[in-house]
């Protein structure tokens, strides 16, 4: 199994609040991705990275943000939270490769009050 | 609509029966990916399928692609109950950009 790791696993939160979701990976990936997924859905991506100090939007419009300061680390950011956000949010992360896997993390299914 | 389209969007099965799930692409596939996904749980990466006529196994799993017609189909032989769960297929459509996935099968095996 690939060393992925996603904090919080749940989170429960009020309208309004800022969160931040983790996401680190320990293989040395240079690529990483935050997908959001609703119930039965699609998965959609809301935001990749190519490496560090390089961060892209993806195909679905999200108001979260994200950074890359570290290879490891690529935390997503909510500055205020809204019940539309309420979803599973998953990270990836793959080598530089364009054709190569990506292993995914555990998601953090968020919830939003 | 969707760019990467899967069938059935559920499945439930006696154990030991055989199945197929299908993914079509309605754009150029660079790379084909199957995951499967346990509830609550992340993606857990099954096969991946690059060149048009590939097939790969593992254990009782047998994926196809047929680049053609930009489809792939997952073949399970003998189900068990472990083969429970939602399968994913995704797909490299530029050979640049992260995958875009299906909305997922979600398969039930009944002992």
């Amino acid at each position: 199994e690939a060393d992925i790791y996603q904090t919080p696993r749940y989170l429960v939160i009020g309208t309004g609040k800022k969160i931040t979701l983790e996401c680190s990976q320990t293989m040395g990936h240079d690529k990483m991705y935050w997908y959001q997924q609703d119930p039965g859905m699609e998965l959609h991506l809301i935001h990749y990275s190519y490496g560090v100090n390089s961060t892209e939007k993806g195909d679905l419009s999200s108001e979260s943000t994200v950074s890359r300061i570290r290879t490891e680390h690529f935390p997503l950011t909510l500055e205020s939270a809204r019940p539309s956000h309420t979803s599973q949010y998953l990270c990836a992360s793959s080598v530089r490769d364009s054709t190569d896997t990506q292993y995914f993390g555990p998601g953090t299914r968020l919830t939003v009050l | 609509s969707q760019e990467l389209e899967q069938s059935p969007q559920s499945l439930i099965v006696q154990e030991g029966k055989n199945l197929t799930i299908n993914c079509t692409s309605s754009k150029t596939l660079y790379g084909l990916y199957w995951y499967k996904q346990k509830y609550g749980e992340g993606l857990i990466f099954l096969m991946m399928l690059q060149k048009g006529g590939e097939e790969k196994s593992h254990e009782k799993i047998t994926a196809k692609l047929d680049e053609k017609k930009q489809q792939s189909s997952l073949h399970i032989t003998a189900s068990q109950p472990s083969h429970a769960g939602i399968y994913l297929c995704g797909a490299d459509n530029t050979g640049r950009r992260a995958l875009t996935f299906g909305s997922g099968t979600r398969l039930q095996v009944q002992p």
